[in-house]
């Protein structure tokens, strides 16, 4: 089965820092691939997606990834944080070359804390 | 607006008793799916169904039943809650397609005192 792992559990950055969560899957086939985010409190919303194309992909508020194949990763980065930032973010893979239907399988998350 | 809906919002049982979380999307989505939301986890599946009358267990189905009697719902039923249910939940919809974008309800938070 498919896994994702996000090695960094918990960030702590000052505003202004540049930002950078590794994510990682363990699956050889053809993959889209995902960041979510999670404000205190809220459900999860969408920062960004890949599915084809050009490795890196920009999303939402200044977010971006990039998808390195050969590496198994996509890892998230934003060149300047700020305290709204703070959040949980989740990396997550769906596999799209199974017959089967295809699972989203998320990582454990990573706490991002922006000092203001 | 058109999105997944997720009822209850906040809900405290005691161990033992029975409760239904609500899930219902009004975009035709085949696809839909409960994950549990837990601290150093990430979210886990535990139960997803492909279309009306089709469920199949996730990661975590034990203690969770569901059912797809129409395309639009999807209840979670907890039988016997247990201190170790205690979570949040999301629900989930999505067009099995090349866009693969997800849907998520605005969760569920469960405590199983």
């Amino acid at each position: 089965a498919q896994s994702v792992s996000q090695h960094n559990h918990h960030v702590i950055l000052s505003e202004a820092a540049s930002l950078e969560l590794g994510c990682n899957y363990s699956y050889g086939g053809t993959v889209n691939l995902f960041w979510y985010v999670q404000y205190p409190g809220q459900h999860l919303q969408l920062l960004l997606k890949y599915f084809s194309g050009d490795p890196l992909v920009k999303g939402i508020k200044g977010f971006e990834a990039e998808f390195i194949k050969s590496k198994f990763s996509f890892n998230l980065r934003k060149p300047s944080v700020q305290w709204s930032d703070t959040a949980e973010y989740f990396c997550a893979v769906i596999i799209t070359s199974s017959g089967s239907a295809r699972q989203l399988t998320f990582g454990s998350g990573t706490q991002l804390t922006v000092l203001p | 607006n058109a999105g997944v809906t997720q009822t209850p919002k906040f809900q405290v049982l005691k161990t033992g008793q029975s409760m239904t979380l609500q899930c219902a999307q009004d975009m035709n989505h085949e696809y839909m799916s409960w994950y549990r939301q837990d601290p150093g986890m990430g979210l886990r599946l535990i139960h997803y169904s492909v279309g009306a009358g089709i469920t199949d267990q996730g990661e975590v189905p034990n203690g969770y039943n569901v059912s797809r009697s129409t395309t639009e719902d999807f209840p979670l039923r907890l039988l016997s809650a247990a201190p170790s249910q205690t979570s949040v939940y999301f629900c989930a919809s999505r067009i099995e397609g090349a866009t693969n974008t997800i849907y998520f309800g605005e969760g569920s938070w469960l405590t199983v005192v």
